[in-house]
């Protein structure tokens, strides 16, 4: 079965520094790997979309890297600021989407 | 962007009765939504795929006797939980794509926080 991983169940860092997150996959890569924040309670809102023949895609603060080499897709937040605090997941495919477990992010002042 | 609304957004209700949900996508049309489970502390899991004028598509282990989907208009699908257990107990969301084929964002309603007693 294909697999999504996101082996840090937590990250806790200071306000203002760069946050990275990884998401492993497991088998053939998968088309599209898309990137989607989620708070308590709350539904998934999406955040970024990277193809397989991209290596690296922006959005403002968010990057998003793909390296079909090592099966793994890393997410950074940039400057970031404690209202960037959320579970972000990583998630396989297009529009039936898999899911990893998510990494809570807390950002401290 | 485009709004996905859920309806209720928590229910309780007494083990074997049924338990409806709704997902409206409020401004744009969606011929296909899709169902989620979420577990406490876990992954959101596909449970269905919803097919407008058409039957759903589950996946493996998704009882379709036990979760009926109702998709019968453009923006409204339904997910029934019958004869309801305290292991359905979950969070379900549900999902709807929107945009140009090709640049479709899955836009994902707020959830519904399903109790059983």
């Amino acid at each position: 079965s294909q697999k999504i991983e996101q082996n840090s169940e937590a990250l806790n860092i200071q306000e203002g520094k760069t946050a990275t997150l990884t998401c492993n996959y497991t088998n053939y890569s998968p088309a599209y790997l898309q990137w989607y924040r989620q708070d308590p309670g709350r539904g998934p809102v999406f955040l970024l979309l990277i193809r397989e023949n991209e290596k690296e895609k922006r959005k403002e603060r968010l990057k998003v890297t793909f390296d079909t080499t090592l099966k793994q897709s890393l997410f950074h937040i940039t400057a970031s600021q404690p209202a960037d605090s959320a579970t972000y997941l990583c998630a396989r495919g297009f529009q039936k989407l898999v899911f990893g477990t998510g990494t809570r992010l807390l950002v401290s002042p | 962007g485009a709004v996905v609304s859920q309806h209720p957004s928590w229910v309780i209700c007494k083990s074997g009765t049924s338990v409806k949900i709704e997902c409206r996508s409020l401004d744009f049309q969606a011929t296909t939504m899709f169902w989620y489970r979420q577990f406490p502390k876990q992954s959101l899991m596909l449970m269905a795929t919803s097919n407008e004028g058409s039957k759903a598509t589950y996946e493996q282990g998704v009882e379709k006797d036990k979760f009926l989907i109702n998709h019968a208009s453009l923006t409204l699908s339904t997910l029934t939980v019958t004869s309801a257990h305290p292991e359905d107990s979950s969070f379900y969301i549900c999902s709807a794509p929107s945009g140009t084929s090709g640049t479709d964002t899955q836009y994902f309603g707020p959830g519904t926080r399903l109790t059983v007693l």
